[in-house]
């Protein structure tokens, strides 16, 4: 009974490369989150995925950030040309359907990236 | 656009005391309120939550209230542990969820 699996746990990247997370939902989990959260900061939103649809980017930078939720696969937050700023931890949810009161999301580890 | 807020990044009580976690949100089209509490270096877990047509809702030592009016909610903890200690984060949402910038609760023994 595996839940949100996110890897790597730890990610170092030069300035200028590319950086790849992944997220596998919880079986059967077709809604997926992506948040950061910089060092002494809260969660901030970046995106919203249902299998193969984007239904909420407005979180994500327009530049340099992607993500997908392919139909099979896990979903990949892509970052180019990573900066410093990039440094973060990195959390995946995901939820069966729509979150709500009965219906939580559950979250990843994360994925703590470094960019030097 | 910070939508949801938590104003005190930090809270120490005493064990035995009760804590109590304070939210403010702007959206006033939210329809769920959720507490999620984060260990280092793990991810959020679930805590409780409640529907926007509710007032309060109770899990063991957890309750939340919710003041629609004043677009406000509160996670209170009775009677504090020191297990408690941890970062809490307020969520709201309508089809996504968004955060708070969380609140670091240390219960003292």
């Amino acid at each position: 009974n595996a839940g949100v699996m996110q890897n790597p746990r730890h990610l170092v990247r030069r300035r200028g490369q590319e950086a790849r997370l992944r997220c596998s939902p919880v079986k059967g989990h077709s809604h997926v989150y992506w948040y950061r959260q910089l060092p002494e900061e809260g969660l901030k939103f970046m995106v919203y995925l249902q299998k193969e649809n984007i239904i909420d980017e407005s979180g994500m930078p327009k530049e340099r950030f992607s993500a997908e939720f392919p139909k099979e696969g896990p979903s990949i937050l892509r970052i180019q040309q990573v900066v410093r700023g990039d440094s973060a931890a990195y959390f995946c949810a995901s939820s069966p359907r729509v979150p709500g009161v009965n219906t939580e999301a559950f979250f990843g580890q994360g994925t703590r990236l470094t960019v030097v | 656009d910070q939508q949801v807020k938590q104003n005190s990044p930090s809270l120490s009580v005493q064990e035995g005391r009760i804590s109590i976690l304070n939210c403010d949100y702007t959206n006033s089209m939210f329809d769920y309120f959720l507490w999620y509490k984060k260990y280092p270096a793990e991810g959020p877990t679930f805590l409780i939550s409640i529907s926007s047509i509710k007032d309060k809702n109770e899990d063991g030592r957890f309750t939340v209230f919710l003041n629609k009016s004043a677009k406000h909610l509160s996670l209170h903890i009775v009677p504090s542990q020191p297990g408690d200690s941890a970062v809490y984060f307020c969520a709201a949402g309508n089809n996504d969820m968004r955060f708070g910038a969380g609140t670091r609760l240390t219960v003292k023994p």
